[in-house]
C-alpha cells in the first residue's frame, strides 16, 4: 500500500514563528488531505489538497503531484496551533480510505 | 445532525468483555469511515460503508471486530472478548455524496481494556 511520511516529527516553535510541515508519499494520489488534531483529540480537517496550491488565513498548503510532495505552511504561529498535523492521501478520489502519516507535533510555546 | 457524534467518549473494559461503539454520522452522508488510533500513532482504516452496504473492511485486525450500518445512517463498532492490545482511541468518520472525499471526524470513542 501507499506509504506516507511526514517531517519533522515533532518540533517546537515560539509564539509568531513560521514554520513548514512535509509530507511525503510512495505512490501516485488523487486524494490528499491536511488534519489538525487538537490537544482533545479532535481531528480538524484543513485542507483537501490533491494539487496546487490553497490558502486559508495563516494556513496554507501545496501538493506536488508529480514529485510526491506536500508541504504544509503555518505562519505567524499562536498556541492555539499546537497539536498533531497529520497528512493522509488516498490513490482514489472517491470513496477509498484515506492512509495516514505518523504526524508532525507542533508545540508553540508563548 | 451538525457533526459526527461518537458516543461514549470513554469506556473502560475488562479483559475478555464485548463493547459496542456508536457512531452517527452527519445527516445526508452516505459514507461512513472507521479508524483505529494507538497513542502516538495516526488513524489506521479499519472498515467503510456506503449507506448499509459493507464495502471494505479489509483494516478490521481479527473477527472479533465486527460493524455494521443497518439503515446507513447510525453505524455501531463491536468489538468481542476485548484485549488490552485493542485499546486505543476509535475514531469515525463520515463525508459527503458529492465530490471527494472529504471526510469530517468524531471526537472518538478512547477505549481502555484492562
Amino acid at each position: 500500500g501507499i506509504q506516507v511520511e511526514q517531517s519533522p516529527p515533532d518540533l517546537i516553535l515560539q509564539e509568531g514563528a513560521n514554520s513548514t510541515l512535509r509530507c511525503n508519499f510512495s505512490d501516485s494520489v488523487n486524494n490528499l488531505q491536511w488534519f489538525h488534531q487538537n490537544p482533545w483529540g479532535q481531528l480538524i480537517n484543513l485542507f483537501y489538497i490533491p494539487s496546487g496550491t490553497k490558502q486559508n488565513g495563516r494556513l496554507s498548503a501545496t501538493t506536488v503531484a508529480t514529485e510526491r510532495y506536500s508541504l504544509l505552511y503555518i505562519s505567524s504561529s499562536q498556541t492555539t496551533d499546537s497539536g498533531v498535523y497529520f497528512c493522509a492521501v488516498a490513490r482514489n478520489s472517491g470513496n477509498t480510505p484515506l492512509v495516514f502519516g505518523k504526524g508532525t507535533r507542533l508545540s508553540v510555546i508563548a | 445532525g451538525a457533526g459526527v457524534s461518537q458516543s461514549p467518549r470513554y469506556k473502560v473494559a475488562k479483559r475478555g468483555q464485548d463493547v459496542a461503539l456508536r457512531c452517527d454520522p452527519i445527516s445526508g452522508h452516505v459514507s461512513l469511515f472507521w479508524y483505529q488510533q494507538a497513542l502516538g500513532q495516526g488513524p489506521e482504516f479499519l472498515t467503510y460503508f456506503q449507506n448499509e452496504a459493507q464495502l471494505d473492511k479489509s483494516g478490521l485486525p481479527s473477527d472479533r471486530f465486527f460493524a455494521e450500518r443497518p439503515e446507513g445512517s447510525v453505524s455501531t463498532l463491536k468489538i468481542q472478548r476485548t484485549q488490552q492490545e485493542d485499546s486505543a482511541v476509535y475514531l469515525c468518520a463520515s463525508s459527503s455524496p458529492r465530490g471527494a472525499n472529504v471526510l469530517t471526524f468524531g471526537a472518538g470513542s478512547r477505549l481502555t481494556v484492562l
